[in-house]
């Protein structure tokens, strides 16, 4: 059973580098989720892709973060010149294509999360 | 604005003792509503879920949660916590209006297991 992948478990970098997430689905799940989780607190979502197209962005997702999922099976977030304030969990999500009933297509399934540490 | 509130920022049960996690959430319309278990250092781990039907849904390891409309409450319940339950708890809700769905998560309950 392959669940969502994501790389790398933990990324400690200087202020003002830039740094890069990989997300990886489980496979045939079209819809790709990002959240963002500071200490204490619960998950935030930051955007979606369905398929390759990145259908929404919170307001949470500055100009310095991009995210692709160019052939609509990986995705990667990068962050461009770190601040400290970006340190946290960034945790991906996957889900199932939508049934005509709904169901588990609203299920989202979480990787492992990527920890962040700017110095 | 959706929200949801988990009034309990840590709860300690002795093992063996039962377990009630409260959610209260704040949504227009009729909301999909998830529990969520979180490890430390690990991603989230759905328990169960509420989309229609049955206002008492079973999930796995033994937790069960009631939705009750009137009182726009999701609690999560197990009637015998065992010391592996020592987690963090998530309740969240499902944004049906979107075109997607865009989970809200509350701040989490710790879950804390004596002996």
């Amino acid at each position: 059973d392959t669940g969502v992948s994501q790389d790398p478990r933990h990324k400690i970098t200087k202020r003002g580098q830039n740094v890069t997430f990989r997300c990886d689905p489980i496979s045939e799940h079209n819809r790709l989720y990002w959240y963002r989780q500071t200490l204490g607190q619960g998950p935030e979502f930051l955007t979606y892709f369905q398929n390759e197209a990145q259908l929404e962005k919170s307001r949470l997702l500055s100009d310095r973060f991009s995210a692709e999922r160019p052939k609509g099976s990986f995705s990667t977030l990068e962050i461009q010149r770190t601040e400290q304030g970006d340190s946290a969990m960034y945790l991906c999500a996957s889900s199932p294509r939508p049934t005509y009933r709904g169901g588990s297509s609203y299920e989202q399934y979480f990787g492992p999360g990527t920890r962040l540490t700017v110095t | 604005a959706q929200s949801v509130t988990q009034p309990d920022i840590h709860i300690t049960v002795s093992e063996g003792a039962s377990l009630e996690l409260r959610c209260n959430y704040s949504y227009g319309a009729t909301p999909y509503l998830f529990w969520y278990v979180q490890s430390p250092g690990q991603g989230l781990q759905l328990l169960l879920k509420y989309f229609s039907g049955d206002t008492l849904v079973q999930g796995i390891k033994g937790f069960e949660a009631e939705f009750k409309r009137s009182q726009s409450s999701f609690n999560l319940r197990k009637p015998s916590v065992h010391w592996s339950d020592a987690a963090e708890y998530f309740c969240a809700v499902g944004l049906r209006n979107t075109g997607f769905q865009k989970l809200v998560f509350g701040t989490g309950t710790r879950l804390l297991v004596s002996p």
